[in-house]
């Protein structure tokens, strides 16, 4: 079956401009994580979406944001970017989120904000 | 606030055993799980470990002691494809924190 799959797989922007990045689970998986990944800060949990909700969200501003849609698509918003935004921005798909349930990983957006 | 903590290197001889440890502060656990990444690639799932004790999965083997707040993965008969990143992370509620990772390095 289809991985998770994560659009575009690389973007550049400017400063200040807002991005949006997407993600689709594996099919008929519900819950939908995003982590960010630097090499200094390593994978920091930013929020998990489940049936549409935001069920959790890490410690991020609030230019980070999130949506989940009816088909369990999700997509991730960062408005006004900052250098420091640049990272590997990774999605992850859970069957459901018991504890212990495997996440399964998109291949990541590479973000480079100049 | 959750922390954990793992060396952020190791490195190994193929076919040996290498134990990589991760000691955490969590204030809600429900478990500890495993992840590998390679350069380049997405990390993928190793091992789940909720209940004290060890896990074995052929090569890989995972242990926990809640009462100590630690855990190790024990990975056997070194490859050189086991050269990668390897991840603690606690599973509190809906989400995973990670730990910063350990590179793990095997040389023929």
């Amino acid at each position: 079956k289809a991985g998770v799959t994560q659009t575009p797989r690389y973007l550049i922007k400017t400063r200040g401009q807002q991005v949006t990045l997407s993600c689709s689970p594996i099919s008929g998986h519900r819950s939908v994580s995003w982590y960010q990944q630097t090499p200094g800060q390593g994978l920091q949990f930013l929020f998990e979406y489940f049936s549409e909700t935001q069920r959790n969200k890490g410690n991020f501003p609030g230019r980070f944001s999130g949506r989940q849609f009816s088909n369990s698509r999700s997509e991730m918003n960062v408005s006004t970017l900052e250098l420091g935004d640049s990272a590997l921005y990774l999605c992850a798909s859970s069957l459901d989120s018991s504890p212990g349930t495997e996440a399964f990983f998109g291949q990541g957006t590479r973000l480079t904000v100049v | 606030g959750q922390s954990l903590e793992q060396p952020s290197e190791v490195t190994a001889v193929e076919g040996a055993i290498v134990q990589i440890n991760c000691t955490y502060q969590t204030s809600g656990f429900y478990g500890l799980s495993w992840y590998q990444q390679h350069d380049g690639g997405a990390p993928t799932f190793l091992s789940y470990n909720a209940l004290d004790g060890l896990e074995e999965t052929g090569r890989f083997s995972s242990f926990l002691s809640r009462s100590d707040s630690y855990g190790y993965l024990l990975l056997q008969e070194l490859q050189m494809k086991d050269s990668a990143s390897y991840f603690c992370a606690v599973n509190a509620g809906n989400m995973l924190t990670f730990g910063g990772g350990t590179r793990l390095m095997v040389k023929p």
